[in-house]
């Protein structure tokens, strides 16, 4: 899987707007990108994915650069419960069964 | 809605013992996987199971772990001698992916077992 680059941490407050950035300049044609979640003690959790176009789901909002060298995980009102470390992976096409590679990932701190 | 669960959510065992953490996957999924994140640490890969073989390993993955589907529901993770440094949480999980599909679906995660070795 290539590479992806995110913040180690970002803080925000309750019922607002998170932006969660992810750069994966090495991302191919096929590379879907995916973002997964790990709230404290539990296992990851999957959020949401694309590939070109914008997507939203119940939990987030997933916005992709036009060159799809970056992506932003949009959480549109934070809560205490979003607290989590937020992986962003990119996984390609071919390799729909493939382990997923986790890096560091981003640690999201919600503040009250 | 279908979870993955994990039994036991924490194991304590003395170094050299055998250790077999189970999991049970969402019903209709076919792909399986078994992940490891030491304290502090990223989480790891350490293989997946698809058609009751291995289908991928990581580096992690030594003849001391072995994997099992014994029966249509359960997926097992064995660690034969177990080590100092293999205290972590072991985390499963599964996938839907059609036999002809190369979709990466998403994966769904158990709550993951604490193994502590002593």
């Amino acid at each position: 899987d290539a590479k992806t680059t995110q913040p180690n941490s970002m803080e925000s407050n309750e019922e607002e707007p998170v932006h969660l950035p992810c750069n994966h300049s090495t991302i191919s044609g096929t590379d879907y990108i995916h973002w997964y979640r790990q709230l404290p003690s539990q296992g990851p959790e999957y959020v949401i994915h694309g590939l070109t176009s914008n997507v939203n789901n119940r939990m987030a909002s997933l916005a992709i650069a036009e060159d799809r060298k970056s992506s932003t995980l949009i959480l549109h009102r934070a809560t205490l419960r979003d607290a989590a470390v937020y992986y962003c992976i990119l996984r390609d096409t071919g390799g729909g069964a493939d382990g997923l590679t986790f890096g560091k990932g981003t640690h999201l701190i919600i503040q009250p | 809605e279908p979870e993955v669960t994990q039994t036991p959510s924490h194991q304590v065992t003395q170094m050299g013992q055998e250790v077999i953490l189970r999991c049970v996957p969402i019903s209709n999924h076919l792909y399986f996987y078994w992940y490891r994140q030491i304290l502090g640490q990223k989480v790891e890969f350490l293989v997946s199971f698809y058609n009751n073989e291995i289908s991928e390993k990581s580096e992690i993955f030594d003849d001391q772990f072995s994997v099992e589907r014994p029966d249509g529901s359960n997926f097992t993770l064995k660690i034969r001698s177990t080590k100092l440094e293999d205290s972590a949480m072991y985390f499963c999980a599964s996938t839907y992916r059609g036999a002809n599909s190369i979709y990466p679906y998403e994966q769904y995660f158990g709550p993951g077992t604490r193994l502590t070795v002593t």
